[in-house]
């Protein structure tokens, strides 16, 4: 089972500064890597998929980079809507099977 | 407009069975997977199986096989999560996405493009 590890688990940005967050594979994954966003109480929502492809109607700010298994979010200015818990998840498996990283939550500094 | 509905909320007793459901619209039903995912309290997105309605083929997580079972029905284009008997830590929210995944020599998708609204599971004595 490939296993899937994001840095940091908390990152504290102010409004307007760029968010790095990172996610690992534990082996390859092709590209097959996806990008979600959850607000409290709410579904996830896809932003990124095959690393760098964003999702229908999300917004340019967020940007997705990386290969093999090292890959990158970020999102380049915050918005107050911003901060949320963003999730890293591969799915580069036949049938699909998926793994998630363990999330990492986006703070106020 | 793709839609994922699901059922309501549930409050179960322990070893009772459950069968909660995912009615799909605005797309073509049999020929995209679907997936669910588990949210315990506080905690992060797991992946528990997915099935292709198209011919009900049922994939799980080795952390799932066994403890709960996916089916769908064509007919009402909705897709299903039962458990024969539930435990107090099967307490969670629910959800199930829309994948778009093909195997043409490499595996390509577009993740989990739509999800549901979530279905919360409370299992208390």
């Amino acid at each position: 089972e490939i296993v899937m590890t994001q840095s940091p688990a908390t990152l504290y940005v102010s409004p307007g500064e760029r968010a790095t967050i990172s996610c690992r594979a534990s082996q390859s994954v092709n590209g097959n890597l996806a990008w979600y966003q959850q607000k409290p109480g709410q579904a996830p929502r896809l932003l990124i998929y095959g690393a760098s492809a964003r999702a229908t109607g999300i917004p340019d700010r967020f940007s997705g980079s990386g290969s093999v298994t090292e890959f990158t979010l970020t999102i380049s200015s915050l918005q107050s809507e911003d901060f949320a818990v963003y999730y890293c998840q591969q799915y580069n498996d036949w049938p699909p099977s998926y793994t998630f990283g363990q999330g990492t939550k986006v703070e106020i500094k | 407009e793709v839609q994922l509905v699901q059922s309501g909320a549930e409050v179960k007793k322990p070893g009772e069975s459950l069968k909660i459901s995912c009615k799909s619209s605005g797309y073509s039903f049999t020929t995209s997977w679907i997936g669910w995912v588990r949210q315990m309290p506080g905690k992060g997105l797991e992946w528990m199986g997915s099935i292709y309605p198209g011919d009900s083929y049922t994939r799980y997580s080795p952390s799932f096989q066994g403890q709960v079972t996916v089916s769908a029905d064509k007919s009402i284009s909705t897709v299903y999560l039962q458990w024969s008997r539930l435990k107090a830590s099967d307490t969670a929210t629910y959800y199930c996405a829309r994948a778009e995944v093909t195997l043409i020599g490499v595996v390509r998708g577009n993740g989990m493009d739509v999800w549901g609204q979530g279905t919360t599971v409370t299992v208390s004595s």
